[in-house]
Parts: structure tokens; C-alpha cells; sequence
């Protein structure tokens, strides 16, 4: 069994704060997502990585960045967290086209 | 552009009636679809995808390549059927995903 795990379930922070949200999976998957998913938009591609150390930008990238320092983990970082973040934040991991997702963290920006 | 459309946020039903969640896409290849479910308190998770053309939990959808649709049916709702549903699409470079905004099924008893 696939299992993506994320480091928080629930996160309040303050504005301006720098955010690090870690994703791990266990089953040597080459390729990893960040979502957001918020009520009417449905989930959000922030940022993928498709190998150690590569990165590209999903369709919302702007206030974030990650690192992909070892291939079963996947970090997102808001390096300066803003109220409009607040958001479900979803981990994936994919193999043969299919998604495997964590499962999220709720993170609340005061 | 790649997009996947979900007319409809809310689908309410009674339990034994027939449902169908309403899928729309766009792209300019050859697209992979998806259904994605996310029960209550649940992780998101694959319920079905079209080249598999199998039926899951009593749903099928079938990819209309004319109609660039995918809708997700059920002939009979179950109250455990009642969760968000995500229509979603794979295509291009690395697997990347585009997800419609998701459609809530609620089956009423």
C-alpha cells in the first residue's frame, strides 16, 4: 500500500511567518505535487517535481517555492505566509499516471 | 488550454435514484481521465480512470471524445456514495494533472 504522509494535520501561523510543510512517501515515486484545495476551486497544481533536486511551477506558484533534497521527500515552503494562503494544503505522489494523495494539512494564516 | 469543468457543486439525490456527475474537458492531445473521491474525514483517493473501462463501487463513466465529456454514473445512489467527487486529467510533460473544481454528491436516505 502507497502511503504519502504529512508532517502537520493542522498549522496556525502569523503573518509574514516562513511556513515549511513536508510530504514523504514510501514507495520510491519519481514524481510529487503540492495542491491547495479550496471550496469552488477545486485543487490547484502549486508546484511538481518529477526527479531529486528538479522543480517546475504548477498554475499558482507565486508565494511559494520547495525543495526536493531526497526523492521520497517533497517540502513546500511559504517564505513569507500571507492571510490568503490559508488553505487545504494536498501532498501526491504519482505512478503510472495515477495520483496518491496525503493526507493534508489545514493551515490557518492569522 | 487544458481545463476540466464540473457544472455542478452540489448534486443532491435520494438514496436508489440514479446519479451523474457532469464532467467537461479541454485539451489539445490525447488526455488520461480520472475521477477522484474524497469521502468525509477521508484522504483523496482514485475511484476510477478510463482506460481501466472498469466499474467501481457501481459507477462507470465513459469518454465521449466528441463531446469531450467524461461523466461519472451510477444507475443506483447509495448514502455511502455521498462524498466530493474530483473529475481530472493527466496529459503532456510529467504527469502533470489538471482537476475540475469538484462536484458534492449528497445521497439523502
Amino acid at each position: 500500500d502507497v502511503k504519502v504522509t504529512q508532517s502537520s494535520r493542522y498549522l496556525v501561523k502569523r503573518t509574514g511567518e516562513k511556513v515549511f510543510l513536508e510530504c514523504v512517501q514510501d514507495m520510491d515515486h519519481e514524481n510529487m505535487f503540492w495542491y491547495r484545495q479550496d471550496p469552488g476551486l477545486g485543487l490547484r497544481l502549486i508546484y511538481f517535481s518529477y526527479d531529486v533536486k528538479m522543480k517546475e511551477k504548477g498554475d499558482i506558484p507565486e508565494g511559494y517555492s520547495v525543495s526536493r533534497e531526497k526523492k521520497e521527500r517533497f517540502s513546500l515552503i511559504l517564505e513569507s505566509a500571507s492571510t490568503n494562503q490559508t488553505s487545504m494544503y494536498l501532498c501526491a505522489s504519482s505512478y503510472q499516471e495515477t495520483q496518491y494523495f496525503g493526507p493534508g494539512t489545514r493551515l490557518l494564516v492569522l | 488550454a487544458q481545463r476540466v469543468t464540473q457544472p455542478e457543486k452540489l448534486l443532491s439525490v435520494f438514496k436508489g435514484a440514479p446519479v451523474e456527475l457532469k464532467c467537461n474537458y479541454s485539451y489539445s492531445g490525447s488526455p488520461e481521465l480520472f475521477w477522484y473521491v474524497q469521502y468525509s474525514r477521508q484522504r483523496l483517493q482514485l475511484l476510477l480512470r478510463h482506460i481501466s473501462r472498469e466499474s467501481i463501487k457501481g459507477f462507470t463513466a465513459d469518454l465521449n471524445k466528441g463531446e469531450t465529456s467524461f461523466h461519472l454514473k451510477k444507475p443506483f445512489a447509495q448514502e455511502e456514495d455521498s462524498a466530493m467527487y474530483y473529475c481530472a486529467l493527466s496529459g503532456g510533460n510529467f504527469n502533470k494533472f489538471y482537476f475540475g473544481s469538484g462536484t458534492k454528491l449528497n445521497v439523502k436516505p
